[in-house]
């Protein structure tokens, strides 16, 4: 199996709301990705998880929080986004962080922030 | 901050070779060079990565210079499936991939 799943596909919320973006791999990778990715614009880069640490936060907004529960799953927790996060996020995993290490991503959830 | 330049877009004719280029002029090095697609609505697809020789794998070929300033993807076969935007990255640190621009291929049947 060398898919990463990610719930929901698509997402619209409002700018008070709670939700969470779920992300799966079973391929026993310990490194895993979250990305950011505007229109017609390359993803960005938002954090990295190695062995369920958090490794690396690209100076992202508190409104998102990370969370690594086991070495296959991966949230991203949300609260009070604005409308220009609306985006499509994606999750990526690696057998480790480093050079050489191809990784896998998921399809995206797509977050609509109204 | 480390970047790679591509060209917007490219387009070829199926059946034929595409050669996609990069610059990474800047490069260092322990830096690897990966490559990914990503096809409409899906996430990025890895296809090949290298640091100084030439790599060949199932899906294309990556040719780098001997100054490792600039690098090469090179699909021999161009196939209708192949159309997507193609990203060159450098990789940062031992974890960061950052993605440049990328090059948007179309294929022309």
């Amino acid at each position: 199996d060398t898919e990463v799943t990610q719930t929901p596909k698509h997402l619209v919320m409002g700018m008070t709301n709670k939700k969470s973006l779920k992300c799966e791999q079973h391929m026993g990778h310990r490194a895993m990705y979250w990305y950011k990715q505007k229109a017609k614009k390359p993803p960005e880069l938002m954090f990295v998880y190695s062995y369920e640490k958090l490794s690396i936060n690209e100076s992202v907004p508190s409104r998102f929080s990370p969370e690594c529960p086991n070495s296959s799953l991966l949230n991203l927790h949300l609260h009070a986004l604005q409308p220009e996060d609306s985006a499509l996020y994606l999750c990526a995993s690696s057998p480790r962080t480093g050079f050489s290490y191809e990784q896998y991503f998921g399809p995206g959830t797509r977050l609509t922030v109204t | 901050d480390a970047k790679t330049t591509q060209p917007n877009s490219m387009e070829s004719n199926e059946e034929e070779p595409v050669h996609l280029p990069c610059n990474h002029s800047t490069i260092s090095g322990t830096d690897y060079i990966h490559w990914y697609r990503q096809l409409p609505s899906q996430g990025p697809e890895y296809v090949i990565h290298g640091l100084t020789s030439n790599v060949n794998n199932r899906m294309a070929s990556l040719a780098i210079a001997e100054d490792r300033k600039s690098s090469t993807l090179i699909l021999h076969r161009a196939t209708l499936r192949d159309a997507a935007v193609y990203y060159c990255i450098r990789i940062q640190g031992a974890q960061k991939l950052v993605f440049g621009q990328g090059t948007r291929l179309t294929i022309n049947p």
